[in-house]
């Protein structure tokens, strides 16, 4: 089983500044095809987890481009450049490489300071 | 545009039953990978279920295997999960979303499960 460890477990941050969470994986999460199944997700308090990256760097329709997603092999990060007062929440990362069991990361709660 | 709308949720005593419905829209719900994903309060998410395009296609984390049963009813664009002896510890909110290319790209709006005597 794949273990997903993201840190920190709390990022509090000033608005207009930047914030940093990393998503460590037991394993490679590089398939047999040259793709790395490793996908962001965004949780606001009360709603639904809304996915903003996907397949490492990819953003999806209408996320904003201070969201960015980075890494390789097992280390992956989520960076929010100029953190806004509609970014806290907390943050999930996602593995969709190994199958059948496709894990999740225990979470970063992002806060204004 | 796609949307997922989950029912069933309530309060049931430990070992009962209960029937969660997901209804989809909006996209060709025939192609594509359904799951069901848990939060228990205060807590995070748990995949706890999927099913393929073919039916023979599922999977059941260790959690609820023997105990929850998925189900499509491509006719009615909707995806089920059959919950029966259930926990306390299945106290969760329940979302379904759809499984695209090894990602989660859409989510209901969740059901609110709770087990307790």
């Amino acid at each position: 089983d794949v273990v997903m460890t993201q840190s920190p477990l709390s990022l509090p941050v000033t608005l207009g500044q930047s914030a940093s969470i990393s998503c460590r994986s037991s394993q490679s999460l590089v398939n047999s095809y040259g793709n790395t199944h490793v996908s962001w997700f965004h949780q606001r308090p009360g709603q639904s987890p809304r996915r903003l990256i996907y397949k490492v760097s990819n953003r999806d329709s209408g996320v904003p481009d201070r969201f960015s997603g980075s890494g390789s092999g097992t280390d992956f990060t989520l960076k929010i450049s100029r953190v806004e007062a509609e970014d806290v929440g907390v943050y999930y990362c996602f593995q969709g490489t190994h199958w059948p069991q496709l894990t999740f990361g225990g979470g970063t709660r992002v806060e204004i300071k | 545009q796609v949307q997922l709308v989950e029912s069933g949720g309530g309060l049931v005593k430990p070992e009962g039953s209960l029937r969660l419905s997901c209804a989809a829209s909006g996209f060709s719900f025939s192609d594509h990978f359904m799951s069901w994903i848990r939060q228990a309060p205060g807590k995070g998410l748990e995949l706890i279920s999927y099913i393929g395009i073919s039916p023979n296609t599922k999977y059941y984390a260790d959690s609820v295997k023997g105990r929850f049963t998925i189900s499509t009813d491509n006719a009615k664009n909707s995806v089920y999960l059959q919950m029966d002896s259930l926990r306390v510890e299945d106290t969760a909110v329940y979302y379904c979303a759809r499984l695209t290319f090894s990602s989660l790209d859409y989510w209901g709006q969740g059901t609110l499960v709770t087990v307790s005597s």
